[in-house]
């Protein structure tokens, strides 16, 4: 199974802030890295595809990059409904794996 | 709009089962894949398996082998998750969440609402 390691597992941050979370997988999934937006008793919500792709209708303040093992995952400039969780996904092959999970909190 | 709905909360006692459902509408059921994530509570999201909803090949995550089953039925549009045997360590939320295909990637681009299912003597 392909491990992913996300970090990190939370941070504070500041509405207007800049914020930055990476993924490193255990072996090469060229771009196969999705990102994830999860509110607290709700569903994941698709925010990035494909590592830099962004879904219809998500804000151009997230945006991703990275291929092969490492990924990002950037928020600019966050607002206060960016405070919540974030996993990122690797899709290159089963089992689908999710990283741990961050938390963007309020500084 | 392609919506996902699921069917309600469920509690069950250890050792039975629960079969869970997730209605598709809004695009060609048959033409996409169907998969199932486990979520417990205060957790991250854990990939159970998918099933082709159109010829209904499946496959699973090697943790939860033997006891989930994924169905579906084409003509109600209704992808089910079937896990026996409860413990305990089941309670958790569960999705259904469709998988889109471009050039690009394999992604999850809906889901469904989640499944509280509460294992409990």
């Amino acid at each position: 199974d392909i491990q992913v390691t996300q970090s990190p597992s939370s941070l504070s941050a500041s509405v207007g802030d800049t914020v930055t979370i990476t993924c490193r997988t255990s072996q090469s999934i060229s771009n196969y890295l999705n990102w994830y937006q999860q509110k607290p008793g709700k569903a994941p919500n698709l925010l990035i595809y494909a590592a830099s792709s962004l879904q219809t209708g998500v804000p151009s303040r997230f945006s991703g990059s990275g291929s092969g093992t490492d990924f990002t995952l950037t928020i600019s400039s966050l607002q206060p409904e960016d405070f919540t969780t974030y996993y990122c996904q690797q899709s290159y092959s089963t089992p689908w794996t999710f990283g741990q999970g961050t938390k963007v909190e309020v500084k | 709009q392609v919506q996902l709905v699921q069917s309600g909360a469920e509690v069950k006692k250890p050792g039975a089962s629960v079969k869970v459902s997730c209605k598709a509408s809004g695009y060609p059921f048959a033409s996409y894949t169907m998969h199932w994530v486990h979520q417990a509570r205060g957790q991250g999201l854990e990939w159970m398996g998918w099933i082709n909803a159109g010829n209904g090949n499946t496959k699973y995550s090697q943790k939860f082998q033997g006891r989930v089953t994924i169905t579906r039925d084409t003509s109600a549009n209704t992808a089910y998750m079937e896990l026996s045997s409860l413990r305990s360590e089941d309670t958790a939320v569960y999705y259904c969440a469709r998988e889109n295909v471009d050039g690009y990637g394999y992604y999850f681009d809906y889901w469904g609402q989640g499944t509280l299912v509460t294992v409990s003597s």
